[in-house]
């Protein structure tokens, strides 16, 4: 099936500074890519979602300005995390969808863990 | 918007029982309806999933049942194995290359 990466699989910043996560879609092409965040023993609660070419659509709740996403090929988005604070760890995944043998399925990144000292 | 609930939000089985985890959802265009499993700190690995235009379907020891009236579906695990312990999250959305809305999730643990 596609394989979707991401990188880096976990990080630790300083509180103010700010982290860039990159999703690529390995082996096919994606128009639109989504973010995810999830927080310890808890669901995925949709962030944005990416689309190549245009301006993200941000969820309800989520800052645009901290929350960077840039979509600027068919196979990279990434999700940039601004003047981060502790409150931003987080398990962030992304997604997008593929072809797989019977039809199209929506391939899930491995995540990035973040964590804000 | 969408508004997905799951239940339990545990579940505890004996080896070779079933296990029935059930959600609801709130939006009548959804016509998409995935479940994931995800084991700890890894990414969400889709198990099955099912279309508006399907009652039911079944893979193996795993199936769904979709009632879209009732806006609720279910997932049938049976004869569990321990290697079925998880978190399982059902899903749904307005087409597969749309955004999904999750549930909460259900613990399962199969006990040997």
């Amino acid at each position: 099936g596609a394989v979707v990466s991401q990188h880096p699989s976990r990080v630790i910043c300083k509180s103010g500074t700010s982290v860039k996560i990159e999703c690529r879609s390995l082996d096919f092409q994606a128009t639109t890519m989504f973010w995810y965040r999830q927080f310890p023993k808890q669901s995925l609660m949709l962030m944005a979602t990416s689309n190549e070419g245009s301006k993200a659509t941000y969820e309800q709740g989520v800052e645009k300005d901290k929350f960077l996403i840039n979509h600027a090929s068919l196979t990279l988005s990434t999700l940039t995390v601004t003047s981060a604070h502790p409150e931003d760890s987080s398990f962030y995944i992304c997604s997008a969808v593929g072809t797989s043998g019977t039809g199209y399925e929506q391939y899930f990144g491995p995540g990035t863990r973040l964590t804000v000292t | 918007g969408e508004n997905v609930e799951q239940h339990p939000s545990t579940l505890s089985v004996q080896e070779g029982d079933s296990a029935v985890i059930k959600c609801t959802y709130s939006d009548s265009a959804s016509n998409y309806f995935p479940w994931y499993k995800q084991e700890l700190g890894k990414r969400p690995q889709l198990i099955i999933d099912i279309r508006s235009n399907v009652g039911e379907k079944k893979d193996q020891r795993i199936a769904v049942t979709l009632n879209k009236t009732a806006k609720h579906f279910s997932l049938h695990i049976t004869e569990t194995q321990p290697e079925d312990s998880a978190v399982y999250f059902c899903a749904a959305s307005r087409g597969i290359r749309n955004d999904m809305r999750f549930g909460a999730g259900t613990r399962l643990t199969v006990k040997p």
